[in-house]
């Protein structure tokens, strides 16, 4: 059965400090795997990676994906309270057409002032 | 444009009683999707359209059922509910052709059974 594991389940840490939040997976048919920051309510896009060991980057935001020891690892830098927020992670599988999308469970990221 | 958008925002029901979640996108996307999310499990999916007329079953599809006769709309039906969908409902959608996975979410409809 297809998995995808995000670690830690849920962090707080300090205005200013860097986050690393982790996943893992383990899919038949790997193709790309997303991340999602999900605040209130919906989730919101932030990067797609299909190729091992190219950053994508946005702001202070960062991830990197590694297809031989199949993880993801999603840095935040300089953390603001308006980081708060679930990160879900979520893999594709391309033996479905219509983009089938396996989400792991989400860390909880609390950002205190 | 107002993306995807999910009606009603919050709901309560007693078990046995049925409801419609109505999900509504502008994009001209071909694909919709209904999720539920509960705490410590993620997403998961309920049903699937991959267009207009079409529906088939996700992982959690016992107990609710879909249509999408528009191929903006896209319902997700409870015709007796109980209290284990008590849930976040998310409906989502997403653009044809392969190699374009990215799927965008509603806000969401928060509903309790008692």
């Amino acid at each position: 059965e297809d998995k995808v594991v995000q670690s830690p389940l849920s962090l707080v840490v300090h205005e200013g400090d860097t986050v690393t939040l982790n996943c893992s997976y383990e899919v038949t048919n790997f193709r790309s795997l997303l991340w999602y920051k999900q605040e209130k309510k919906a989730p919101t896009f932030l990067f797609m990676l299909t190729s091992s060991g190219i950053e994508k980057k946005s702001g202070r935001l960062s991830s990197i994906l590694d297809k031989k020891e199949l993880f993801s690892i999603l840095n935040i830098t300089a953390t603001q309270t308006g980081d708060s927020a679930i990160y879900l992670c979520a893999v594709t599988d391309p033996s479905h057409s219509w983009g089938k999308l396996q989400f792991g469970a989400g860390t909880q990221v609390v950002v205190t002032p | 444009n107002a993306g995807v958008t999910q009606t009603p925002k919050f709901r309560v029901l007693k078990t046995g009683q049925s409801m419609t979640l109505l999900c509504a996108q502008d994009m001209n996307h071909e694909y919709m999707y209904w999720y539920r999310q509960d705490p410590g499990m993620g997403l998961r999916l309920i049903h699937y359209s991959v267009g207009e007329g079409t529906t088939a079953k996700g992982e959690v599809p016992d107990g609710y059922n879909v249509s999408r006769l528009k191929k903006q709309n896209f319902l997700l039906g409870l015709e007796s509910a109980a209290p284990s969908q008590t849930s976040v409902y998310f409906c989502a959608s997403s653009i044809t052709g392969t190699g374009t996975y990215e799927q965008y979410f509603g806000p969401g409809t928060r509903l309790t059974v008692t």
